[in-house]
C-alpha cells in the first residue's frame, strides 16, 4: 500500500522568503511519480510540479522546485521568493505502477500563509 | 489553456434525492476521474474511467455511485440516494494518458450540500 505524509498542517512565511513544504512517502512500487498541487481559497486544484522516480534531476518549474531524496523517500516542495498569492493549501500526491496505476493519492495538505 | 469544466458549481439537495454532477473533460484526454474533498480534509479518490469502463474505484464508490460518459464530451457522476455524509466538494479530472507521467487537470469542483 502507498502512503503520503505531510507533517506540517500550517506554515507562516514572510513575503520574499523561500519556503519548504515537506512530503514523505512510502511505496513498494518499482516505478512511481510524485506531484504537487496548489489549492487556493477559491477551491480549484492547480498542478505545480511532477517528479518521476527514475528522473535523474530534481524537477523545477519557475519558482517551484522539488527536492527529491529517493533514499529518504521525501519529495519536498521548495518555493523561492514567496509571494502573497502563494497563500493556499498545498497537496503532495503520488502515483504507483502497481499500487495506484489508475489514480493519484493525496496527502493531507499544508496550509501556507504568506505574511506581507 | 484548455480546462475541465464542471457544472453546477453548487448543488443543494435533500437527503435521499438523486444528484448528477456533470463534467466536460479536456477534449483530447482519454482518462477521467472523480475525487471528493470533505471540508477541511484530504482529497479522496473515488473512481477512474477509461475506454467507457471503470478502471479503478475506491471503497467510497459503493452501489450508490455510478459514472457515465453519455456522449463524446460529458462525464457524469450520479449519486442515487444522497446521504448527509455525501456533502463535499466533488472534483472531476482528466489526463491525456494513463497517470504516472501525465498530470491530472482538475475542474473547479461542485460543492454538494445534502440537507
Amino acid at each position: 500500500a502507498q502512503k503520503i505524509t505531510q507533517t506540517q498542517p500550517g506554515m507562516f512565511v514572510q513575503e520574499k522568503e523561500a519556503v519548504t513544504l515537506d512530503c514523505t512517502y512510502d511505496t513498494s512500487d518499482p516505478s512511481y511519480g510524485l506531484f504537487w498541487y496548489k489549492q487556493p481559497s477559491s477551491g480549484e486544484m492547480i498542478f505545480l510540479i511532477y517528479q518521476g522516480s527514475y528522473d535523474q534531476q530534481n524537477a523545477t518549474e519557475g519558482r517551484y522546485s522539488l527536492n527529491f531524496q529517493k533514499a529518504r523517500k521525501s519529495a519536498n516542495l521548495v518555493i523561492s521568493a514567496s509571494q502573497l498569492g502563494d497563500s493556499a493549501m498545498y497537496f503532495c500526491a503520488m502515483w504507483g505502477l502497481y499500487s495506484s496505476a489508475s489514480k493519484i493519492i493525496f496527502g493531507s495538505g499544508t496550509r501556507l500563509s504568506i505574511r506581507p | 489553456e484548455p480546462e475541465v469544466t464542471q457544472t453546477p458549481s453548487h448543488q443543494v439537495t435533500q437527503m435521499g434525492q438523486e444528484v448528477i454532477l456533470r463534467c466536460v473533460p479536456i477534449s483530447n484526454h482519454l482518462y477521467f476521474y472523480w475525487y471528493r474533498q470533505i471540508l477541511g480534509q484530504k482529497v479522496e479518490f473515488l473512481v477512474s474511467f477509461y475506454n467507457n469502463e471503470i478502471s479503478e474505484k475506491s471503497e467510497i464508490f459503493d452501489d450508490q455511485f455510478s459514472v457515465e460518459r453519455p456522449d463524446g464530451s460529458n462525464f457524469t457522476l450520479k449519486i442515487r440516494s444522497t446521504k448527509l455524509e455525501d456533502s463535499a466538494m466533488y472534483f472531476c479530472a482528466s489526463s491525456e494518458g494513463r497517470t504516472g507521467q501525465e498530470k491530472l487537470f482538475f475542474g473547479s469542483g461542485t460543492q454538494l450540500s445534502v440537507l
